[in-house]
């Protein structure tokens, strides 16, 4: 069964780091893209970023660039999210979701792009 | 601020049909293949529509998507109360904005 199980709630002061985990369980997390997505308090889904654990290419949305760090330890299957400096701005409920390319059927195998499998969703406070 | 517009709400009783729309660009929906998420309030998204009209397995079909142009929607037929929850489409998008995108979401309600 595909898992991916994110770290426990965080509460942290402004200026502090922080670096949030994402475990993958179930299948070869190497061979898949791993997604972060921020949710600000009522508000909706954005795309922070990406990493390919297999060689460690990652892509930033351009509102993030600068902003964290994506990484990923392969030895342990987890990918991750830090902040060097918090900000009250970036209280926030934080997802990572595993990025699927191509399935396959009794027909053959397609092309695709979607997130299938999402983590539970790490909350960081920042209280300002 | 999103380059996928959404309707910010939509209703229904159960049983009836509602639809959601996601307007878009050449350079998103008009390029790319549309997925949609559903967001039952203090969950995590769920896929529920992948390749503009492909349900994953354990979806149930009164859930349907279609694409057209730079126009996705998404239709739920026989509306049911555990339908209440925010839905948000997403496709990349070549712009500056890219290169993935979600929607701005839809509330739905069921009355």
């Amino acid at each position: 069964e595909v898992q991916l199980v994110q770290s426990g709630a965080e509460v942290k002061k402004p200026g502090e780091s922080l670096k949030i985990s994402c475990k993958g369980s179930g299948y070869m997390f190497t061979s898949y893209w791993i997604a972060w997505v921020r949710q600000m308090p009522g508000k909706g889904l954005e795309w922070m970023g990406s990493i390919y654990p297999g060689d460690s290419d990652i892509k930033y949305s351009p509102s993030f660039q600068g902003q964290v760090t994506i990484s990923a330890d392969k030895s342990t299957n987890t990918a991750y999210l830090q902040w060097s400096s918090l900000r009250a701005s970036d209280t926030a409920m934080y997802y990572c979701a595993r990025r699927i390319l191509a399935y396959c059927t009794a027909d053959g195998c397609l092309n695709t792009d979607h997130f299938d499998y999402w983590g539970q969703g790490t909350l960081v406070t920042v209280p300002s | 601020q999103s380059v996928l517009t959404q309707p910010p709400s939509a209703s229904g009783t159960p049983g009836q049909r509602v639809t959601i729309s996601c307007s878009g660009s050449s350079s998103n929906i008009g390029s790319y293949t549309v997925n949609w998420y559903q967001q039952v309030p203090g969950t995590a998204p769920k896929l529920l529509i992948y390749d503009n009209d492909q349900r994953p397995s354990g979806v149930p079909d009164r859930f349907s998507g279609s694409k057209s142009g730079t126009s996705a929607s998404l239709a739920i037929s026989g509306l049911q109360s555990e339908d209440e929850a925010d839905y948000y489409c997403t496709t990349w998008d070549d712009s500056l904005n890219g290169p993935y995108v979600f929607g701005t979401g839809t509330k739905v309600t069921v009355l």
